[in-house]
């Protein structure tokens, strides 16, 4: 079973600094892994996706990586902003059923 | 807009009660999917489904059931025999370039 972990919890970082969000997982046949962000008491809402044949998505301002050879994907967010301040999270899937495992997530906040 | 809506938002449940919580999908998406999370905790596969009347349990089926009598519709039962029921469902439906999009949630309470 894939298990996936996100280290660390929480962090805090000043308005305009890079955030960088880690993200592991145990099983390398992983089919595809995304990333989802979650103000408090609220769904999800989708970032990026990777395929297990890409390396890295980027979207505006966001950009993730994919290693499957050392288990790991990384979220880039550059110039961090106040409202990027939310939970990060990430999930992988190992088959095309879209089973996905969940990370804890990062809580991140940004401090104007 | 297409989205997802569930209904209700809050839910409270008295012991012994089964409740059912709603999930409306008007994307023309096949694959639905319910999941939970406790707090400080990822989410958790409960039950999905790739088609019309049929669904397969996930990682922790137990005390909950579903039904897909139709594309748009994918609602959760949580029965009396749910020992821990308190949390935050999360619905989802899957896009054809596999992204998963959810609903706001539903906040359920034992009394």
């Amino acid at each position: 079973k894939q298990e996936v972990t996100q280290i660390p919890a929480a962090l805090s970082v000043p308005e305009g600094e890079n955030l960088v969000l880690n993200c592991s997982f145990t099983d390398s046949a992983i089919y595809n892994l995304q990333w989802f962000r979650q103000d408090p008491g609220k769904g999800l809402t989708s970032l990026l996706l990777i395929q297990s044949s890409q390396r890295e998505q980027t979207s505006g301002r966001l950009n993730a990586s994919l290693d499957k050879s050392s288990g790991r994907s990384t979220l880039y967010i550059a110039a961090s902003q106040p409202g990027d301040s939310a939970t990060y999270l990430c999930a992988g899937a190992t088959d095309s059923w879209g089973k996905l495992q969940f990370g804890a997530g990062t809580q991140v906040v940004v401090t104007p | 807009d297409g989205g997802i809506t569930q209904s209700p938002k809050y839910l409270f449940r008295k012991e012994g009660q089964n409740v059912t919580l709603s999930c409306e999908q008007n994307l023309n998406h096949d694959a639905m999917y319910w999941y939970r999370q406790d707090p400080g905790q990822g989410l958790r596969l409960i039950y999905y489904s790739q088609i019309v009347n049929d669904f397969q349990k996930g990682d922790i089926a137990e005390g909950y059931s579903v039904s897909r009598e139709k594309k748009e519709s994918f609602p959760l039962t949580v029965t009396s025999a749910q020992k821990n029921p308190t949390a935050f469902y999360l619905c989802a439906s899957r896009g054809r370039k596999d992204t998963q999009y959810f609903g706001p949630g539903t906040r359920l309470t034992v009394l």
